[in-house]
This record gives structure tokens, sequence and C-alpha cells, in this order.
């Protein structure tokens, strides 16, 4: 399979607490997306990360990659009940084909 | 601006039956694609397309066809449905440029879900 794998499948904790994910891929990339999706919504983008970057900040979140171990890991600091969501990592595959792969997700419960 | 917009929203079909599922988007982004989301399994690339005219596979294209006859619309039809069929289809259109800078971004709809008896 060309997806990504994320890690855990599944998170749970307390409202102030951090949250991290992680996500694992097997081609070489140029850059790496995060996204958010709420319950019965669609996805939202977060946050890009370029192959020359290793951490990137957009407010609460933090993101690194590493392309020597093809990973990476979104961490979201100061967790809230609202970030309550499934989180996926996205990747380019196949060069510059335009085709776009997803990880399986992680499930983040933040508990008030 | 409306972003990406999927019709129908809610869909239920005998096993054999054809249907269109519509994505129109109206941000005049090149690349489209179609997900398929089942549970446990993330989101899967069905189709996709680099622009107007243009169409090609992904992940899981078995059963499926496109059609990107106007660079707003991006078509996917079921020829002939199957109960494996039943899923919650994602239409997305990336934006490339931000002030001159590349995002890759993805914009979503809102789904379609889909179940074939």
């Amino acid at each position: 399979s060309q997806q990504g794998e994320e890690d855990p499948q599944a998170l749970s904790i307390q409202e102030g607490e951090n949250a991290t994910m992680n996500c694992s891929y097997k081609t070489s990339i140029n850059n790496l997306q995060w996204y958010r999706q709420n319950s019965g919504r669609g996805l939202v983008h977060l946050i890009l990360i370029r192959s020359n970057e290793r951490e990137k900040h957009s407010g609460r979140l933090r993101v690194t990659l590493d392309t020597s171990k093809k990973s990476s890991s979104l961490l979201i600091t100061a967790s809230r009940a609202a970030d309550t969501a499934s989180y996926f990592c996205a990747f380019p595959s196949g060069g510059n084909t335009g085709k776009l792969i997803f990880g399986q997700g992680t499930t983040l419960q933040v508990k008030p | 601006n409306a972003g990406v917009t999927q019709t129908p929203k809610f869909r239920v079909l005998k096993t054999g039956q054809s249907m269109t599922l519509l994505c129109a988007q109206d941000m005049n982004h090149e690349y489209m694609y179609w997900y398929r989301q089942d549970p446990g399994m993330g989101l899967r690339l069905i189709h996709y397309s680099v622009g107007e005219g243009t169409t090609a596979k992904g992940e899981v294209p078995d059963g499926y066809n496109v059609s990107r006859l106007k660079k707003q619309n991006f078509l996917l039809g079921l020829e002939s449905a199957a109960p494996s069929q039943t899923s919650v289809y994602f239409c997305a259109s990336r934006r490339d440029l931000l002030a001159g800078v590349y995002t890759g971004e993805l914009f979503f709809g809102e789904g379609s879900r889909l179940t074939v008896l």
C-alpha cells in the first residue's frame, strides 16, 4: 500500500495536555501536509512542511519532518476539547504526478 | 465563494444501479481529486485530474470512472454499483500558490455518503 502509516490510531488525553501523533511514509517526498477532520465533515488543511525544513510552527501546532527516517510528527500543545478530531498526514506519491496520498489517521479525543 | 461543493450529499442505491457524483469548485484550481473514506482505512485516492480534459488513476480506481470536461467540475461515476462501494466520497481541489509561495493545500467538500444495498 502507498498509504502512510499513522500512530497511534487513537489517542485520549485531558484538556491542557499535549498530543503527539506520528506519520511514516515509504517514498522520497518534497513536502508533507497535515489535515484535520471533525466528525462528519470534510478535511481542513493545517500545515505543510517542505523536505528542507525540519520543524515548523503554527499557533499551538508544531510539525517535524525527518526525511532520513521518512517520518513526521504533529504536536498539539495545551490541547482543548475543540481539538477533538481525526488528524491525517498527506504526501505526494509518484514524483510530480499530482497524486496525493493520505495516512490512515489518528483519532484524538480531548476530555474537558 | 462556495469552495468545493458535492452533490448529492446522501444516496442509497441498489446493487447494479448506476449514478454520478458531481464535484464543483469555484476557485479556478487545476488539480482535483476523488477519495473514498472507509472506517479504519483513512482516505484512499480513486482518481484525480491535473487539468481540464485530463484524468488519472489513483490507488483504488476499479469500478469507477471520471470525467473533467470543464475545469470547475469533476464527475465520479459508478456504472454498476456494488455493496463494496458503500462509503463516504470526498472531492478536493488543490491550491498551488498563495502570494507566490507553493502551498499544495487541498480544499475538501463536505462528502457524499453512498450506501449500496
